[in-house]
């Protein structure tokens, strides 16, 4: 079945330091790629997201490159913020070969990311 | 605009009791999705539902039920507690049924309904 790997947390950073976070996935047909965003006390959001080999999703200064070769999306920031401190998720939603998924996210465990002044 | 709303946000319940936790969607949404986040862990996918019908459902046992009304709100009910049953429950929105490669798609999460059992 799908899964989805997220490098162990968590994560602790200087403010202006180069974040990576790490994903690879497996999945049995053509899967879009997503990072979601925790933040605390609120819900989930879409931070960005890939639908192709070779896609680049960037938002809010973070991008993640869709690697199929090596079945990976992983989330890169050249410069954190504390106000980036937060949860995030990778994540992907399997197609089928009609093109469709039903509202399915297989999401990996996150990663707690917390940035110091 | 009113995001996804989930009631009631902390719940505590013992083993045994049935819960039931209520989400409404965006407007305009017709689709919604159910997922259990253990703490320490990622979302699980429950249900989705589509213009009242089940479409999707992950692996969980009997116990877990959905049901969608005609306003698009839906319920999760849960059955006979179990002391593992403690998470978040978060309910997702989206326009469509189904998230096509085509569409540019994306779930909006509500902020969950934290369900203790004791």
């Amino acid at each position: 079945g799908d899964s989805v790997t997220q490098m162990e947390g968590p994560v602790t950073l200087s403010e202006e330091a180069f974040l990576t976070i790490n994903c690879t996935y497996t999945a049995t047909g053509y899967p879009s790629l997503f990072w979601y965003v925790q933040y605390p006390g609120e819900g989930l959001q879409l931070l960005l997201k890939a639908t192709k080999a070779d896609d680049k999703g960037s938002n809010k200064g973070f991008e993640a490159t869709y690697r199929k070769e090596t079945t990976s999306f992983h989330l890169e920031k050249g410069s954190v913020q504390v106000s980036d401190s937060a949860v995030y998720f990778c994540a992907l939603s399997d197609y089928s070969a009609g093109g469709t998924s039903y509202g399915k996210l297989t999401f990996g465990q996150g990663t707690i990311l917390t940035v110091h002044p | 605009d009113a995001g996804v709303t989930q009631s009631p946000t902390h719940l505590i319940k013992t083993r045994g009791q049935h819960v039931t936790l209520r989400c409404s969607p965006i407007s305009g949404h017709k689709s919604v999705s159910w997922y259990q986040q253990v703490l320490g862990q990622g979302p699980q996918f429950i249900f989705q539902y589509y213009e009242k019908e089940e479409r999707g459902r992950g692996n969980f046992p009997d116990r877990f039920s959905a049901r969608q009304f005609p306003n698009y709100s839906s319920e999760l009910n849960v059955n006979a507690l179990l002391l593992g049953d403690s998470a978040l429950y978060l309910c997702a929105s989206s326009l469509a049924r189904a998230l096509a490669r085509t569409v540019t798609g994306e779930l909006f999460f509500g902020e969950g309904s934290r369900l203790t059992v004791l």
